[in-house]
């Protein structure tokens, strides 16, 4: 079965400015998860839809990142306006409905550096 | 509060020698617990899970972890390293219950296996 598809893989930008990333979930996972993993750190999670309503984002930084899953298909997370400590990679995961309980199938990530 | 430790930044252990990657964790009730493995830019990759039943749970690429309900440990162990194990590790737990689940991940640690 093909991955999770996520792009772009890498991004640069400077603070203050926007920018989105993408992800493709294992077709019929209903779970998906977004997670900011920061240099030299475990991953935390941003967010978490079940098909296309928000699970979790009690972690999420609602004043500048938003995400959405319309379909309950991919999914979107922007980020606007970007600060330097927002530099991380950002990883998307999805799971069957079960709460994760058979683990998650991660995405390659985005690498997200503002400068 | 639930959380997850790993105690050691980095490992280093030669090639063919057995290895241990610790992790201890703090959660209420019976945990969910996972290994992940992370290779250079590369996403997360599930190497095992223990759920219930045996202690010594088996997985991917000879990998095996032994739960310890009494120590709260859930330590990755190999027999025989391989220097193509020299990768980051992630132990993590499912919290949460049956109106939301979520996983958190340790810090990771880093395997170094030498020839």
């Amino acid at each position: 079965e093909a991955g999770v598809a996520q792009s772009p893989r890498y991004k640069i930008i400077e603070k203050r400015q926007s920018v989105a990333f993408w992800c493709n979930p294992i077709s019929g996972h209903a779970t998906l998860y977004w997670y900011q993993q920061i240099l030299g750190q475990g991953p935390k999670l941003l967010i978490q839809f079940q098909n296309n309503g928000v699970v979790d984002d009690s972690q999420l930084p609602k004043d500048r990142f938003s995400a959405e899953r319309l379909k309950g298909v991919d999914s979107t997370l922007k980020i606007q306006p970007a600060k330097l400590e927002d530099s991380a990679v950002y990883l998307c995961a999805s799971s069957p409905a079960g709460g994760g309980a058979g683990g998650y199938t991660f995405g390659s990530g985005t690498r997200l550096t503002v400068v | 509060a639930q959380s997850v430790a790993q105690p050691e930044d980095q490992v280093n252990v030669a090639e063919g020698n057995p290895l241990t990657v610790k992790c201890t964790y703090s959660v209420s009730g019976n945990p969910y617990l996972f290994w992940y493995v992370q290779y250079p830019n590369r996403g997360l990759q599930f190497l095992l899970k223990y759920i219930t039943g045996d202690n010594l749970v088996k997985g991917s690429y000879g990998f095996e972890a032994e739960f310890n309900k009494s120590q709260t440990s859930f330590h990755l162990k190999k027999p025989s390293a391989l220097v193509s194990d020299s990768a980051l590790y992630f132990c993590a737990v499912r919290v949460g219950n049956t109106g939301g689940f979520k996983t958190i991940f340790g810090a990771g640690t880093r395997l170094f296996v030498k020839a």
